[in-house]
């Protein structure tokens, strides 16, 4: 099925750097979200985003609901170790319950 | 309160076996989605359940793959004859209804085929 183009694939960043990651589609979303998911549990909601151009922050986490609705990206400030996992950005085409279109991941690697 | 659960949490299965994995989806939430992620990348949508409606099955892969939902609350997503590419993880979420359909995952069962 359709994935979301997710960039960088993986990072390798110092305790204290800032990440951004990015996602894009051809195609329109009229939800974006952002997941972290840790080896072994399943992914966790960190950050939904409902309106084009919409800028929303989770503590150091701030992420973009882009203005074409067909990007988003996501900022980690300050980075600790346990900023470590795979980020996944999704998407939902519909307003409500429906199935999301997620991207391939970033894995992010943090080190002290 | 309880967040999504499923079971078991690993499951070894012979190629050509039946399998049957379960969701308990968060108390009051009604819409039920089942996810696969094989290694190495997203997750791609199976199937979703929302209330009583009929699901929405165009994410199985093939006719070997089916789930039900009884009494609006748990759910089995169960795969006949298994292959050995049917190893992966496969995850259930559950959102409100009546929300903005954010989703919320359980761990996942990770399901080898040998």
């Amino acid at each position: 099925g359709q994935q979301l183009n997710q960039s960088p694939q993986s990072m390798f960043i110092q305790e204290g750097e800032d990440v951004s990651m990015n996602c894009t589609s051809s195609s329109i979303f009229n939800t974006w979200l952002w997941y972290k998911q840790d080896p072994g549990e399943g992914p966790v909601l960190l950050i939904a985003l409902y309106k084009a151009g919409e800028l929303t922050s989770n503590g150091r986490l701030t992420a973009q609901f882009g203005i074409t609705r067909k990007d988003s990206f996501l900022n980690i400030s300050a980075s600790i170790p346990s900023d470590v996992g795979i980020y996944f950005c999704a998407g939902q085409r519909n307003s409500g319950n429906t199935p999301l279109v997620f991207g391939k991941g970033t894995r992010l690697s943090v080190i002290a | 309160g309880a967040g999504v659960s499923q079971s078991p949490s690993n499951k070894v299965t012979e190629k050509g076996k039946d399998v049957e994995l379960r969701c308990d989806p968060i108390s009051g939430h009604t819409a039920l989605y089942w996810y696969r992620q094989s290694l190495g990348q997203g997750l791609e949508f199976l199937i979703y359940f929302q209330g009583n409606s009929a699901p929405d099955k165009s994410g199985l892969p093939s006719d070997r793959f089916s789930a039900e939902r009884t009494g609006g609350s748990v759910s089995t997503l169960t795969i006949q004859r298994t292959q050995q590419e049917d190893s992966a993880v496969y995850l259930c979420a559950s959102s409100l209804v009546a929300g903005m359909g954010e989703q919320y995952f359980g761990p996942g069962t990770r399901l080898t085929v040998t």
